[in-house]
């Protein structure tokens, strides 16, 4: 099965900061690689998709890029209505679906 | 409008079953990808089932053999059957679409079940 790996766990930034999480797969999952924002108590949003797509009305502050292995999630200028955890998902051909264990962002 | 609604969660004994819907409305859960997702109590994400639009179905490792995911198509509604419940079971439950294959894009609000004596 395909592991995936976020880094940070947990990051504290100040308001209007450019804010970077990684994600890497254990293996090639071309660009197949999504991204969503969860807040306290509700259900998960999506934000990027197929890597770097942004989903209809996400703000152009969230962006996504990368393909094979290591993938890059960008908060260009941090608002406080981002905090949140972030989470990876990759869908491999084997049809199953993998979640990265989560950044949570939070404000200085 | 586009959404989804999950019933049927609740308390219920190790080694019980219980039954989880999810009504659809805005769209056809027959023509897309339908998933459920669950969330143990201040832990990540995990990925539980999916059924194609085909009607092919597959589990996570950790569901196999005990969770049955179906649906409905005359009440456009989706179900988890899930039996031999287990206490690592305790989850918030969501379902999902999975709009192009790939990438949930319409959650339910989520549906708690809690296994335990």
């Amino acid at each position: 099965d395909i592991q995936m790996t976020q880094s940070p766990s947990s990051l504290s930034a100040s308001v209007g900061d450019r804010v970077t999480i990684t994600c890497q797969a254990s293996q090639d999952i071309s660009n197949y690689l999504n991204w969503y924002q969860q807040k306290p108590g509700k259900a998960p949003k999506l934000l990027i998709y197929d890597a770097s797509n942004l989903e209809t009305g996400v703000p152009s502050r969230f962006s996504g890029s990368g393909s094979g292995t290591d993938f890059t999630f960008t908060i260009s200028s941090l608002q406080p209505e981002d905090i949140a955890t972030y989470y990876c998902q990759q869908y491999d051909n084997l049809l199953i679906f993998t979640f990265g264990p989560g950044t949570k962002v939070d404000i200085k | 409008e586009v959404q989804l609604v999950e019933t049927g969660g609740g308390l219920i004994q190790p080694g019980g079953s219980l039954r989880l819907s999810c009504a659809a409305s805005g769209f056809t859960v027959s023509s897309n990808y339908m998933s459920w997702v669950r969330q143990a109590p201040g832990k990540g994400l995990e990925w539980v089932s999916v059924i194609y639009s085909g009607g092919s179905t597959y589990y996570a490792d950790s569901v196999k053999g005990r969770f049955t995911i179906s649906r409905d198509n005359s009440k456009n509604t989706l179900y988890l059957q899930m039996n031999s419940l287990r206490a690592e079971d305790t989850a918030v439950y969501y379902c999902a679409r999975a709009e192009g294959g790939s990438a949930f894009d319409i959650w339910g609000q989520g549906t708690m079940v809690t296994v335990s004596s």
